[in-house]
């Protein structure tokens, strides 16, 4: 059983640009979340997405946003790049809403110059 | 709100070295308790779990307990290896709210030399 697939692996963006990763939950999951890791902060929660609704949030600024469709592949968007958005950022999916163990992927690492 | 801390390495042990990570946490409620590792250049996976007080999560030769009254999930493990080097996150669920979130601590990153 193919894992979460997580693209681009890497990538680097100047300020101001947007940038959008993808992913790819595994087969049968619904529930794909985001996670931001940065040395800083840690690990800190984006957004859940479930049946193509965003059932939460982070506390994180309107420029970081996501979607999810039919096929429960997500993407997230990060608009108007700031340098302090360099992090590697993980998606997770899982195949219930509010149960179960997260499974995640190698992430996406964005550098921002 | 909840939060996670846990002991901030980074933590070089020699093999065979008994292994500490402490864990405490904060929450409303009853939360389930994780614990997370990622080795270099990869994601996270899932090393042990516990869903309820005096529960005790185990995989790989490590063991957590969840211990309500001292709110802590602390990591241990009798005998590190090499390959156990990676870094260690605890977590903690929240369910609320209609969705699932973790709330996780920095990380500690532990170092196991021959």
């Amino acid at each position: 059983k193919a894992g979460v697939t997580q693209t681009p692996r890497y990538l680097i963006k100047t300020r101001g640009q947007q940038v959008t990763l993808s992913c790819s939950p595994i087969s049968g999951h619904r529930s794909v979340s985001w996670y931001q890791q940065t040395p800083g902060q840690g690990l800190q929660f984006l957004f859940e997405y479930f049946s193509e609704t965003q059932r939460n949030k982070g506390n994180f600024p309107g420029r970081f946003s996501g979607r999810q469709f039919s096929n429960s592949r997500s993407e997230m968007n990060v608009s108007t790049l700031e340098l302090g958005d360099s992090a590697l950022y993980l998606c997770a999916s899982r195949p219930y809403q509010n149960t179960g163990e997260l499974f995640f992927g190698e992430g996406s690492r964005l550098t921002v110059l | 709100g909840d939060s996670v801390t846990q002991m901030e390495g980074p933590v070089t042990l020699s093999e065979e070295a008994f292994l500490t990570i402490n864990c405490t946490y904060t929450a409303t409620g009853y939360p389930s308790l994780f614990w997370y590792v990622q080795y270099p250049g990869e994601g996270l996976q899932l090393l042990l779990k516990a869903t309820k007080a005096d529960d005790k999560g185990s995989n790989k030769g490590f063991e957590a307990t969840y211990r309500k009254e001292t709110t802590s999930f602390h990591l241990e493990k009798g005998s590190v290896q090499v390959s156990d080097s990676a870094v260690y996150f605890c977590a903690l669920s929240d369910s609320g709210a209609g969705s699932y979130q973790l709330t996780f601590g920095k990380g500690t990153k532990l170092s196991v030399i021959p």
